[in-house]
């Protein structure tokens, strides 16, 4: 069974709008990691946003946040007021346990692309 | 900072061919990565170091070699390239109990096997 799941593997988005890019995750250990990375086109992994599973509240940096529902085993991705340098892959990852495993699992990934 | 850093950016071996990717880091990170990135795939983990003399299996660790005598270095070998092991592939580090754990990623070797 996957342990990440990316339902979406192309979106697209109006320049400005907001876009919602969804992760679902499997695990049976209380305690995880979920992290979100960017790869734009020149390939480089872009470290965007991290969710603890213990975190109380959702994850925000900048522009982005995390949507974490628990009970769902959701933690999708919100991106604000979209910029046409938003266009790349998005990449959802999970880590069990509490940090000391480097472990991660990756999603298969969504294309986002912002239209102008 | 120079981060993480592979090289080369770009290989193309033969079959049968053997090779080494560097992946060095300057951050004085315990933990080290190796991934690799398929087409239409996310990146599945090969091997890892929690530090140094210290490495385990990671998801696809069949047909690479690697070893950890330093901090900042961490090689992967590729004993008798494969097609299949035409990939991206990604080095990676962090350090524990800096919040988020945060693995920083290096630019990639695009590899190629004939």
């Amino acid at each position: 069974a996957q342990k990440i799941t990316q339902t979406q593997p192309g979106m697209f988005v109006q320049e400005k709008e907001a876009v919602t890019l969804d992760c679902t995750y499997d695990t049976s250990d209380p305690s995880y990691g979920l992290f979100w990375y960017k790869q734009p086109s020149s390939g480089e992994m872009i470290f965007l946003i991290y969710q603890g599973s213990y975190d109380q509240q959702n994850a925000t940096e900048g522009r982005y946040s995390l949507n974490f529902q628990k009970a769902r085993k959701s933690a999708n991705l919100v991106i604000s007021a979209s910029q046409l340098g938003d266009s790349a892959m998005y990449f959802c990852a999970m880590r069990e346990g509490s940090g000391g495993s480097e472990k991660l699992v990756f999603g298969k990934g969504t294309k986002l692309t912002v239209n102008p | 900072n120079a981060g993480v850093t592979q090289t080369p950016k770009f290989q193309v071996l033969k079959t049968g061919q053997s090779m080494t990717l560097q992946c060095a880091q300057d951050m004085n990170h315990e933990y080290m990565s190796w991934y690799r990135q398929d087409p239409g795939m996310g990146l599945r983990l090969i091997h890892y170091s929690v530090g140094a003399g210290i490495t385990d299996q990671g998801e696809v660790p069949n047909g690479y070699n690697v070893s950890r005598s330093t901090t900042e270095d961490f090689p992967l070998r590729l004993l008798s390239a494969a097609p299949s092991q035409t990939s991206v592939y990604f080095c990676a580090s962090s350090r524990p109990g800096e919040g988020t754990d945060t693995q920083y990623f290096g630019p990639g070797t695009r590899l190629t096997v004939l």
